[in-house]
């Protein structure tokens, strides 16, 4: 079956530490890939997305993300964080540009000034 | 504000009981989404309309049901509702004929059953 897998599942940094999230997914077709933030208290929101071209995207807030198809990734990327980036970060596949959206289990991000 | 409204916002309510939960999409979107957001299972997406018609089920228990109106609302009701109910129920939107799998969510409904 299909799924996405984020191995980290809870970060902690000091503000300017850099961030990598590692995201991975079992497809071997077509996807589009996103990462989506929920900031505390509020509603999810897309951070960035890949679904053709350059591998690497960047993002709101100075994330990025690069698709390694052969490694089935799209790890998120932060030179250096800030204390505001605190929240949760979702993972997430389209397959075969169908309607069908499969999230990660989620990576919690706490930044301490 | 991602222009998806969800109401209510908080729900109590006691086991065996029914609830209803509605949701508006962005002005112009024709899909819905819903997703049940818990602690130990994740982001779970349960059922997707396209104007008016189910288009995707995901992990939608037979108590749930769902339907999108000819505004294009929509509303998900869960009955004997049990405790492990208790979650965070988001509904999304998507823009027509934009890149698949980029949804709009709104703020959620935050249902606890005692």
């Amino acid at each position: 079956a299909q799924s996405v897998s984020q191995h980290n599942h809870h970060v902690i940094l000091s503000e300017a530490a850099s961030l990598e999230l590692g995201c991975n997914y079992s497809y071997g077709g077509t996807v589009n890939l996103f990462w989506y933030v929920q900031y505390p208290g509020q509603h999810l929101q897309l951070l960035l997305k890949y679904f053709s071209g350059d591998p690497l995207v960047k993002g709101i807030k100075g994330f990025e993300a690069e698709f390694i198809k052969s490694k089935f990734s799209f790890n998120l990327r932060k030179p250096s964080v800030q204390w505001s980036d605190t929240a949760e970060y979702f993972c997430a596949v389209n397959l075969g540009n169908t309607d069908k959206l499969i999230f990660g289990t989620g990576t919690r991000l706490q930044v301490f000034p | 504000d991602s222009g998806v409204t969800q109401t209510p916002k908080h729900l109590i309510t006691a086991t065996g009981q029914r609830v209803t939960l509605r949701c508006s999409p962005r002005s112009g979107d024709l899909s819905v989404y819903w997703y049940q957001q818990s602690l130990d299972q994740g982001l779970q997406f349960l059922i997707q309309y396209y104007n008016g018609e189910e288009r995707a089920k995901g992990n939608i228990l037979e108590r749930f049901s769902a339907q999108q109106f000819p505004d294009l609302h929509s509303e998900l009701n869960l009955s004997s509702l049990e405790l492990g109910d208790s979650a965070l129920y988001f509904c999304a939107s998507s823009v027509p004929g934009g890149v698949a799998g980029e949804l709009f969510f709104g703020e959620g409904s935050r249902l606890t059953v005692l």
